[in-house]
């Protein structure tokens, strides 16, 4: 069974600070994907950043990186110079690769908040 | 461009009535997804579907059914409704490439069992 673990249930962090999300997972798959999405108080679930298992640089997309740590099963995001928009719930997921099956699964969240 | 597209947005039900929510994308995605958001539980997946005609149990299936008779479209059925089923239910879909990751969220359904 696939397990994504978030034990933040909230964060709070300084505009213009850099912040750290936790994030692992736990998956007998050998080919898996982790990921981040974004749900601002408006609902809507925002791509974020992906990293596959085999990949051996950590992903970057702007302010947002993965620092992927494989042997520790962990996917933390990372948000540098943060930004009062930047203030929303933030989901890690997973998604495995088994028989010709995508499953994709998520964790309970962390909700970050940016003070001015 | 439309992307994934869930209807209805808000539904108000009363304890045993049926349901249907619609999701449909148009990005031609094998992968398809429900799940239920409820507070301090985050996402929860229902059901999945591989490919048309093709479907699978994900963590909380109980109480709901689903179909994907055409490729574009991912139906979600609550047979007998109850208030443990009110939530916030979210359709996604993928293309599947092992390369990118993303899931393409519709924006949502509110729905509410008296």
């Amino acid at each position: 069974a696939q397990k994504i673990t978030q034990t933040q249930p909230g964060m709070f962090v300084q505009e213009k600070e850099a912040v750290t999300l936790d994030c692992t997972y736990d998956t007998s798959d050998q080919s898996y994907g982790l990921f981040w999405y974004k749900q601002p108080s408006s609902g809507e679930m925002i791509f974020l950043i992906y990293q596959g298992s085999y990949d051996e640089q950590n992903a970057t997309e702007g302010r947002y990186s993965l620092n992927f740590q494989k042997a520790r099963k962990s996917a933390n995001l990372v948000i540098s110079a943060s930004q009062l928009g930047d203030s929303a719930m933030y989901f890690c997921a997973m998604r495995v690769f088994s028989g010709g099956y995508q499953k994709v699964t998520f964790g309970i969240g962390t909700k970050l908040q940016v003070i001015p | 461009n439309a992307g994934v597209t869930q209807t209805p947005k808000f539904r108000v039900l009363k304890t045993g009535q049926s349901m249907t929510l619609l999701c449909a994308q148009d990005m031609n995605h094998e992968y398809m997804y429900w799940y239920r958001q409820d507070p301090g539980m985050g996402l929860r997946l229902i059901h999945y579907s591989v490919g048309e005609g093709t479907t699978a149990k994900g963590e909380v299936p109980d109480g709901y059914n689903v179909s994907r008779l055409k490729k574009q479209n991912f139906l979600l059925g609550l047979e007998s409704a109850a208030p443990s089923q009110t939530s916030v239910y979210f359709c996604a879909s993928s293309s599947g490439q092992r390369d990118t990751g993303e899931l393409f969220f519709g924006e949502g359904s509110r729905l509410t069992v008296l």
